[in-house]
């Protein structure tokens, strides 16, 4: 079982299309992470949020933290083909279980976008 | 600047055979984090060093791996002997700071195949 999930796990999509990925957990997070992996490379942080409710923006990328602390997503506005790659979000539980303190992974969204 | 750096970057070995993976921090960092990413369970926290002392080494599967840094140069990641379902990438990733939430960079990986 997976403490974050993460929706949808294939994303194809052609260029100029809008997208939102889905990270979703019923634990408290304390802190939440994006990264983007591209193949043949390690995980690359794009942003971290800590507060319940804020919004990030990274030029294209608008990242949100839900109020409860429980879950994230990502926005990508006019994909590029550049945005390809594995996008993975990871966060920090807040307390108790044995993952408390460890920074846990979802299993990622591979996202597609074709010229 | 070097970033994290990871050898070998790919490693085919028989099952029962000891691997090595190792990996360079980025100079000045203080924190290292060994971790394996599959298509199967995802990216997982193996173990956690920080001032080259083990903190957290819950995520070691089980007894065949070990891991070392014998200095802030330099870590180690053993599998001995070593089966076919250890065959995963192997990241490394170092932090300026200590805990889990700050920025970690990666090391491109190692992709061990044990036949």
């Amino acid at each position: 079982t997976q403490l974050l999930e993460q929706s949808p796990q294939f994303l194809s999509i052609q260029e100029g299309e809008n997208l939102t990925v889905y990270c979703n957990s019923s634990s408290v997070f304390s802190s939440l992470q994006w990264y983007r992996q591209e193949p043949g490379e390690g995980p690359v942080l794009l942003v971290t949020v800590v507060t319940g409710g804020e919004v990030k923006k990274l030029k294209r990328l608008t990242f949100q933290f839900g109020d409860a602390r429980k879950d994230s997503s990502l926005h990508i506005t006019a994909a590029q083909p550049g945005d390809t790659g594995l996008y993975l979000c990871a966060g920090v539980i807040s307390a108790g279980g044995t993952s408390y303190g460890k920074l846990t992974f979802g299993q990622g969204t591979i996202l597609t976008v074709h010229p | 600047d070097a970033g994290v750096i990871q050898s070998p970057r790919h490693e085919v070995t028989e099952m029962g055979q000891e691997v090595t993976l190792r990996c360079k921090p980025i100079s000045g960092h203080n924190s290292l984090f060994w971790y394996r990413q599959t298509m199967m369970r995802g990216l997982e926290l193996l173990i956690y060093f920080n001032n080259n002392v083990p903190i957290d080494d819950s995520g070691m599967p089980e007894d065949r791996f070990s891991a070392k840094m014998p200095n802030a140069s330099f870590s180690t990641l053993k599998i001995q002997p070593s089966e076919p379902r250890d065959s995963a990438v192997y990241f490394c990733a170092s932090s300026s700071t200590s805990g889990y939430t700050d920025t970690q960079y990666f090391g491109p990986g190692t992709r061990l195949t044990v036949l």
